[in-house]
């Protein structure tokens, strides 16, 4: 099950801080995790994954976090911009390893 | 450009009114998903096609059917449409499951469906 707390519904931050965007996923044998961004009115983007052997995976001005002790992944996002500010998930692979299962969005509010 | 389209981006229908979405590929994808999701909630996988092998998720209505003629075209039917399912419907593909290497999803615009 997920764990409580660790979620929130919306972040709202200033325009050049750090986000830091959480998850718990369900499944302990996933062994891939993505996280989308989805912008009002659009279908979700790939921003950056990780496999269950890393723990750790930057992209550009992204960081994700694997915690697969407590099932917990995060999104950190570097100087944030306005326009980042979109509704993000994560997702993992579900038991039959054909398709995602989406988690919890969190709305991400960037003000200038 | 190579893309995942659908169309239309709005649909109206009337309840209990069959209505049909479209989605179609230039990525030559193995894989064709459709999910459905609802006001501030995530997106929910209805079903998928792995070339033409049709996967129906447990949970998903009768309700919901869908046809891929081609490896290009997915179409889902939503034969008696009730006020409950006004969503976005949400097309993806992916060049191979999911399973072993991962092959990313890619999304379509959406179909917002607003029944009356």
């Amino acid at each position: 099950g997920e764990s409580v707390g660790l979620h929130l519904p919306t972040l709202s931050v200033q325009e050049g801080d750090n986000s830091i965007i959480n998850c718990a996923y369900s499944n302990s044998a996933s062994d891939y995790f993505i996280w989308y961004k989805q912008e009002s009115g659009k279908g979700p983007q790939f921003i950056i994954d990780i496999r269950s052997n890393m723990d750790k995976r930057q992209g550009q001005r992204v960081t994700v976090l694997l915690n697969k002790t407590v099932k917990h992944l995060s999104l950190q996002i570097a100087a944030t911009q306005p326009g980042d500010s979109a509704v993000y998930f994560c997702a993992e692979i579900n038991q039959a390893g054909t398709a995602l299962i989406f988690g919890k969005g969190t709305t991400l509010s960037v003000s200038s | 450009d190579a893309m995942v389209i659908q169309n239309p981006r709005y649909q109206v229908t009337q309840f209990g009114k069959p209505v049909t979405l479209s989605c179609s590929q230039t990525l030559n994808h193995n894989v064709m998903y459709w999910y459905q999701q609802k006001s501030s909630q995530a997106p929910k996988l209805l079903f998928h096609y792995y070339d033409k092998d049709f996967n129906n998720e447990a949970d998903t209505p009768d309700n919901f059917q869908s046809r891929r003629p081609n490896t290009s075209f997915c179409f889902l039917d939503i034969r008696s449409p009730g006020l409950g399912d006004a969503a976005m419907y949400l097309c993806a593909t992916s060049r191979d499951q999911l399973g072993g290497s991962y092959n990313e999803q890619f999304f379509g615009p959406g179909t917002r469906l607003t029944v009356l």
